[in-house]
């Protein structure tokens, strides 16, 4: 199975700042199908991109996607006080789905 | 508004069985797959199972075959997961999670999720 490796576990951050988190796969993702989800304290998980790149409904453009093969970006601009949380990746293009371990985005 | 609610999480001891649920509210069930998540303390997110939109297919992940099983309601909207023979690598919060897609098969992103709810597997 495909291992995702997130970096960094923890990220600290100032309102205004980009946030660049990474994740790298043990193997290429078949068709680049790698999703972002963003978790916060009592809440369910939420879709923000698939596909690498494609914003999921509702999403701000502040949150993007990119990369392909073993190499993912998930980055956020301008960050606001309602962005800090809680992200993981997912790869869905090999069975079984794998997910990243996560990183904690946290203000400065 | 769209709500995937997890409940039935709670202590057992080793050996023996619960069945936890996730009732669904405010969104397509019927025409879905749906999958069980897990993710143990400290640990990242694991996938666990996954049932067709009608019923007929399950998958399980290797760590949990043979053990859990996976059913829905589709008149009650509402996903199971039967869980036997619980062991301590068990303990998780469990989170149901809804693909866009009919099919049960792990090649899905999750448009919704639920809020989890925790199993303890201890004696």
């Amino acid at each position: 199975e495909i291992v995702l490796t997130q970096s960094p576990g923890t990220l600290s951050l100032s309102l205004g700042e980009s946030a660049t988190i990474s994740c790298r796969a043990s193997q290429s993702v078949s068709s680049n199908y790698l999703a972002w989800y963003q978790r916060k304290p009592g809440q369910a998980s939420r879709l923000l991109i698939y596909g690498a790149s494609v914003r999921a409904t509702g999403i701000p453009d502040r949150f993007s996607g990119s990369g392909s093969g073993t190499d993912f970006t998930l980055t956020i601009s301008r960050l606001e006080p309602e962005d800090f949380a809680f992200f993981f990746c997912q790869q869905y293009g090999s069975s079984p789905t794998t997910f990243g371990q996560g990183t904690h985005l946290e203000i400065k | 508004q769209v709500q995937l609610v997890e409940s039935g999480g709670g202590v057992v001891q080793p050996g023996r069985s619960l069945r936890i649920s996730c009732e669904v509210f405010g969104v397509s069930f019927r025409g879905y797959a749906m999958h069980w998540v897990r993710q143990a303390p400290g640990k990242g997110l694991e996938w666990v199972a996954v049932i067709s939109s009608d019923g007929d297919n399950k998958y399980y992940a290797d760590s949990v075959k043979g053990r859990f099983t996976i059913s829905r309601d589709n008149s009650r909207k509402t996903l199971f997961l039967q869980m036997n023979s619980v062991r301590p690598a068990d303990t998780a919060v469990y989170y149901c999670a809804r693909p866009p897609s009919p099919v049960a098969g792990t090649n899905y992103y999750y448009d919704f999720w639920g809020r989890g709810t925790l199993v303890t597997v201890s004696s």
